[in-house]
Order: C-alpha cells, then structure tokens, then sequence
C-alpha cells in the first residue's frame, strides 16, 4: 500500500517562530502537493512540486514555501507563523496515475 | 480552470442509494471529474474518475452528461460509514505539463439509520 506521512499530528508554535512541516511517501511518486483545510472552504492547494527541486503554486502560496531536495520528501516551511496559518496541513502525492494518496494531516495551531 | 459545484450537506437513509450532484460547466475538453471523500479527522480518500463515460468500481458509479457539464456520484447502498464529506474535482493543468486538483467545498453525506 502507499503510504504517505506526515511528520507531526498535532503542532501548536508561537507567532513568528519558524515553521516546517515533513511529509514522506514510499512510492517513488512524482508529483507531491500541500494543502490547509479549513471550515467552510475546503481544501485550497499552496504548492505543488512536479520533480525533486521543481515546485508550483497553488492558489493561497503567500506566506508558505517549499523544498524538495529528495524525490519521497516535500517540506512546507512557514518563514514566520502568524494565527492565520492555524489550520488543517495535508500532504499529497501521485505518480501520474489517477489517484492522490492523502497524508492524516497536521493540525497547527498559531498561538 | 474549472471549479465545481456541490451542495453542502445532504441526508440518506441507511440502504438506500446516494445520489450526490456536480456542477462544473466550465471543464475543458480533456480534464478529468474526480471524486474523493473525507472521513472525519482522515486525509481524503479516492472514489472514482471518469472523463465522458459513466463509470462504475467496487465503491461508487459515477455518471457524467453528454455536455459534461455536471456528473453524479452513486453509492448504491450506503451504510453509516459512508457518512463523510464527498469532493467532487476536476483535474487542471498546472505549468510544465503538469497537472493540480481543485477541491471545492464538497457535499456532507450523513447516513442515517
């Protein structure tokens, strides 16, 4: 089975501290993207990476970046956490095929 | 890129057939209707795709119109644990032949007994 994890369950950081998040899958996939989920909008894509060292935006990218320096790993990194990046963090990643393959997620709180 | 259409929560008695709807009148030609669902406190989980003919695996049916402007997503007998949130996407083309999902706010399934 694919198995897509996520370094942390539950964060809680303080404002402005600097922020990463890890995600790992096993399959030799491709592309990798990350999301934030939060109520009433749904899940909003911030960035995507397509090869190792290559990465896209997604549409809420401001404030978040990126860096694949190894094919199973896709880090997001918030350079200052502020209290609106509380949210829901999922990971995904595909392999051209038609299904992406969700981390549990990560569920950060900005204090 | 096209964006989607769902309505936010809908009831299905335990047994019977869900028929959840999607709107997405501004697909293109050659992108896909995909559909996830999303368990509470899980990462989404994939259903089913389908790009003009109606589809059908061991979860779900889907079914797209000639127009492919809308499609409908069939659980032919629901149980209580197909209470979840249910996304309807469409697969888009991001930059240098790659490709992004747009997730809308999809539709709350509850299951009731």
């Amino acid at each position: 089975d694919v198995k897509v994890t996520q370094s942390s369950r539950y964060l809680v950081k303080r404002t402005g501290e600097k922020v990463f998040l890890e995600c790992v899958q096993d399959m030799d996939h491709e592309n990798m993207f990350w999301y934030r989920q939060d109520p009433g909008l749904g899940l909003r894509l911030i960035y995507f990476s397509y090869d190792v060292k290559m990465k896209e935006k997604g549409d809420i990218p401001e404030g978040y970046s990126v860096s694949r320096e190894k094919k199973e790993r896709f880090s997001l990194i918030l350079e200052s956490a502020s209290t609106n990046q509380t949210s829901m963090y999922l990971c995904a990643s595909t392999g051209g095929a038609w299904e992406q393959y969700f981390g549990p997620g990560t569920r950060l709180t900005v204090t | 890129d096209a964006k989607t259409t769902q309505p936010t929560s809908m009831d299905c008695a335990e047994g019977r057939a869900a028929n959840l709807p999607c709107n997405h009148s501004t697909i293109s030609g050659n992108e896909y209707v995909y559909w996830y669902r999303q368990i509470h406190s899980q990462g989404p989980q994939y259903i089913i795709h389908g790009l003009k003919n109606n589809e059908t695996n061991e979860m779900a049916s889907l079914i797209i119109t000639e127009d492919r402007k809308s499609s409908t997503l069939i659980l032919p007998h629901a149980t209580l644990r197909d209470t979840a949130v249910y996304y309807c996407i469409v697969r888009a083309f991001g930059g240098s032949g790659t490709y992004k999902y747009i997730f809308g706010t999809g539709t709350r399934l509850k299951v009731l007994a």
